[in-house]
């Protein structure tokens, strides 16, 4: 069973799209995140949500919006798309209680050409 | 603003050997939490050992181990008996109070046969 899935896992596209990255998660978790991962590895948190309203809002481009529909679900949608926007996007989840262990999904390969 | 710092950006050690990964971090909080996660090339972040900033006893979990001095606001991992499954980024990760994870620059550690 897929505890934290995200779709697709790839995505090429030209820049100045508009794309959505979804996610999903089925452990009941009540906060979800998106990271992106440069080509250098670096692991950054953009967003937080905890019961559908957005707790953490790092400096990110507003070309950037997320929607948590319900709490299982947090989708990234991204406008104008930028040749730096090339990245690997996770989601993960997170329960509240004593150790928010943080679940991630597969990630995203964004190549935007 | 919290910060942690891998200052090895790759290792190597021999099968069956023992490595330590290092990680700082700085911060003003006094409760915390401490993780490490590997990546391996399928790109999935698995965690594999946590620490709780107000247990002093170092966590174990199998091959892996912490070293935990609270003071000098360090976390290395240890990995005895390396396997070549092993093989992958590892990541030191600080939750903050506010639930986001900040992340290090990750170290490639390499399993020579």
């Amino acid at each position: 069973d897929t505890a934290v899935s995200q779709t697709p896992k790839y995505l090429v596209t030209q820049m100045g799209n508009d794309k959505s990255i979804k996610c999903e998660q089925n452990l009941g978790h009540d906060t979800m995140y998106w990271y992106k991962q440069d080509s250098k590895k670096f692991l950054k948190i953009m967003f937080s949500y905890n019961n559908k309203e957005l707790i953490i809002n790092e400096t990110v481009p507003n070309r950037f919006s997320p929607k948590s529909p319900d709490k299982a679900h947090l989708n990234l949608h991204i406008n104008s798309l930028e040749l730096g926007d090339s990245a690997v996007y996770f989601c993960a989840s997170s329960q509240a209680g004593e150790i928010e262990e943080q679940f991630f999904g597969p990630g995203t390969r964004l190549t935007v050409l | 603003a919290q910060t942690v710092t891998q200052s090895q950006p790759e290792m190597s050690v021999q099968e069956a050997e023992t490595v330590t990964l290092s990680c700082t971090y700085d911060t003003s909080e006094s409760d915390y939490y401490l993780f490490w996660y590997k990546q391996p090339p399928s790109r999935q972040m698995i965690l594999v050992i946590r620490q709780e900033a107000y247990k002093q006893q170092n966590a174990t979990e199998n091959r892996f181990s912490v070293n935990f001095q609270k003071a000098a606001k360090s976390f290395s991992l240890k990995i005895s008996d390396s396997q070549l499954g092993d093989a992958a980024m590892y990541f030191c990760a600080y939750r903050s109070a506010r639930g986001k994870l900040v992340f290090g620059q990750g170290t490639r550690l390499t399993i020579n046969p």
